[in-house]
């Protein structure tokens, strides 16, 4: 079966100090993977998406970057990080969610809380 | 632009009674359609889902209605328990070109004993 792993869990961290959070994917291959962020009580904001190595993309243009050094490996950082960047950092997977679903289905991680002083 | 828009932002339903969710989307092109709830502190996790080829999907208390020409779904949770609250989001996507999943904005349910 396959997991999704996400650390850390927890992170506070000063303004202007780098950033990395990483996320790996076991028991598949060649993932689409994504970062999320979610704001305290709001919606999800998708952040980067990746479908390969070396592949990013990203969807707001920001204080944040995101790499895919291995197959199942996806990694967020920041050179400097800023106030705003506070938030809940989910990481997540696009497979096959088998007969059930019928789909390709979205499979989260357990998220990284982070928070800047 | 919202692709997806949900609402209402926040419900709060007595135990037994039923909670309503409902979103809509713009693009018709999007042919998966899931629902995702989440717990304080940690990641969504998928509930339910539906094609656009049925109206109606259930599963156990949770059932999904699907109305293709008014492009809108809802999701209905009958007989509400305390610990169905939650934040809700729904979603839609596409299955070919499948690389975004647009989410709604999320509903907080809390539901009282």
């Amino acid at each position: 079966s396959q997991t999704i792993h996400q650390w850390p869990a927890t992170l506070v961290q000063p303004v202007g100090s780098p950033l990395s959070l990483e996320c790996t994917v076991e028991g598949t291959s060649n993932p689409n993977l994504y970062w999320y962020r979610q704001a305290a009580g709001r919606g999800l904001q998708l952040l980067f998406y990746s479908v390969g190595i070396g592949q990013i993309s990203s969807e707001v243009p920001q204080n944040l970057s995101a790499s895919r050094p291995q197959d199942r490996q996806f990694i967020l950082s920041s050179k400097k990080l800023l106030l705003s960047d506070s938030g809940f950092y989910l990481c997540a997977w696009r497979g096959w969610g088998g007969r059930k679903s019928g789909a390709n289905v979205l499979t989260f991680g357990a998220g990284s809380r982070l928070t800047v002083l | 632009q919202q692709q997806v828009k949900q609402s209402p932002q926040s419900l709060i339903v007595q135990k037994g009674g039923i909670s309503i969710i409902n979103c809509a989307y713009e693009n018709t092109a999007f042919d998966y359609f899931p629902w995702y709830q989440q717990f304080p502190g940690k990641g969504p996790a998928l509930l339910i889902a539906i094609r656009p080829d049925v109206s109606e999907k259930k599963e156990g208390r949770f059932t999904i209605s699907f109305n293709k020409s008014a492009k809108q779904f809802s999701l209905h949770i009958m007989d509400s328990q305390p610990g169905d609250s939650a934040t809700y989001f729904c979603a839609a996507s596409r299955e070919d070109t499948g690389n975004q999943f647009y989410f709604g904005t999320g509903t907080s349910l809390t539901v009282i004993p």
